[in-house]
């Protein structure tokens, strides 16, 4: 069955250092792979997007890597701050015709002061 | 950046009646509208998506009596939950690419409804 999975546990980090959030699939093949950011009782925010032929993509303090062979994506912050704290959402893009977005169930980050 | 605004942001109803929810893109014009359903702690489950001027395509489980989608302008969709239920209580977000229907494009988020029934 096709299944998209990210960690349920929360992550809970020290100010300062790198998070890094898991995005796991099977039985799909995304031409693209998304991530957002959602704050409680908010619509998720886009932050980045990486293409299947590219390995890694970086904004600022943050950096995707997408490798289609583990299907897996990685997000890190790095430098981490309490405002980063939120859930984070991946979404597998390109997976068929009808453009819609399948997403995660997404990952908490708590960055401690 | 693209706009999508949702209203209301919370509404309460009793069970039985029937609850509007609106999504305007304000600053694009969106042919394709997303509408996703939040539980808490969960994912992001897609209900429908909504093109203007034609039917709206449903996902597999969704009835499409109980949740009515019309799409009337390039910049409105709005989603019905007819006859509600205290099961469908939930966080319902709409949401638009600003480059239509394409891939490699963010989605732009409205900042959902908290429907209550009661």
């Amino acid at each position: 069955s096709q299944k998209i999975e990210q960690n349920s546990e929360a992550l809970n980090i020290q100010e300062g250092k790198t998070a890094t959030l898991t995005c796991n699939y099977t039985n799909y093949s995304p031409a693209y792979l998304q991530w957002y950011r959602q704050d409680p009782g908010r619509g998720p925010v886009f932050l980045l997007l990486i293409r299947e032929n590219e390995k890694e993509k970086r904004k600022e303090r943050l950096k995707v890597t997408f490798d289609t062979t583990l299907k897996q994506s990685l997000f890190h912050i790095t430098a981490s701050q309490p405002a980063d704290s939120a859930t984070y959402l991946c979404a597998l893009d390109g997976v068929d015709s009808s453009y819609k977005l399948i997403f995660g169930s997404g990952t908490r980050l708590l960055v401690r002061p | 950046g693209a706009v999508v605004s949702q209203h209301p942001s919370r509404v309460i109803c009793k069970s039985g009646t029937s609850v509007k929810i609106e999504c305007r893109s304000l600053d694009f014009q969106a042919t394709t509208m997303f509408w996703y359903r939040q539980f808490p702690k969960k994912s992001l489950m897609l209900m429908a998506t909504s093109n203007e001027g034609s039917k709206a395509t449903y996902e597999q489980g969704v009835e499409k009596d109980k949740f009515l989608i019309n799409h009337a302008s390039l910049t409105l969709s709005t989603l019905t939950v007819t006859s509600a239920h205290p099961e469908d209580s939930s966080f319902y977000i709409c949401s638009a690419r600003r480059d239509g229907s394409s891939y490699n494009s963010p989605l732009h988020f409205g900042n959902g409804t908290r429907l209550t029934v009661t």
